[in-house]
């Protein structure tokens, strides 16, 4: 069975700040993928990243990077520099290429305080 | 413009009142899926669809129907709703002609209250 974890339910940063979004997946198959999304208070899903998993390059994309190691099963998310527009809540998932459902994780909810 | 549309966005019901959420998308995707977003629980998978005329239970199947009887749509059937289906409900689809890694698409959601 697969199961994403999302440990954080909560994270609250001053603007500014770096943080780290974690999320760790189970899996046993050797090909899977990846995924990251966004929510904004206004409620729409928002695609960020998608990995697969013969892929452990590290991703930057703007203030944006994503560390993924096979070795610990974790995909993280950190956000550079966080600004305001950042508040949201972010998931995780994964889908195994065998497989035909997608799981996500619980979410964490990020606060960027000015 | 490649979207996903869900209606209604809000909708207030009654317990044991049949009701119909609609799913549409414009991309010609294969596959197509309803999650269920409450507090705490992420998103669950209720149903999905990996062509027409196919459909299959995801984690949370209980009290929902669906069906697929043209590629763009994908409607979610609450035949009897109770107040534990009182949920915010999102709407998907994937292109699968180079397999399931790519995207996915979401609609907007729909918020339901069940009475």
């Amino acid at each position: 069975a697969q199961k994403v974890t999302q440990a954080q339910t909560e994270i609250s940063v001053v603007e500014k700040e770096d943080v780290t979004l974690d999320c760790v997946y189970e899996t046993r198959d050797t090909t899977y993928y990846l995924f990251w999304y966004k929510q904004p208070p206004s409620g729409e899903l928002v695609f960020l990243i998608r990995r697969n998993s013969f892929d452990e390059q590290n991703e930057i994309s703007g203030r944006y990077s994503w560390n993924f190691q096979k070795s610990t099963s974790s995909f993280n998310f950190t956000i550079t520099a966080s600004q305001v527009v950042d508040s949201a809540v972010y998931f995780c998932a994964l889908i195994i290429d065998t497989g035909n459902q997608f799981y996500f994780g619980t979410g964490t909810s990020l606060t960027v305080i000015p | 413009e490649a979207q996903v549309t869900q209606n209604p966005r809000y909708l207030i019901t009654v317990t044991g009142k049949k009701l119909t959420v609609t799913c549409s998308q414009n991309m010609n995707h294969e596959y197509m899926s309803w999650y269920r977003q409450d507090p705490g629980l992420g998103l669950r998978q209720i149903y999905y669809s990996m062509n027409v005329e196919v459909t299959d239970k995801g984690d949370v199947p209980e009290g929902y129907k669906v069906s697929r009887k043209e590629k763009r749509n994908f409607p979610l059937i609450l035949e009897s709703p109770s107040p534990n289906q009182t949920s915010l409900y999102f709407c998907a689809s994937v292109k699968l002609a180079s397999g399931m890694q790519e995207t996915q698409y979401f609609g907007p959601g729909t918020r339901l209250l069940v009475l």
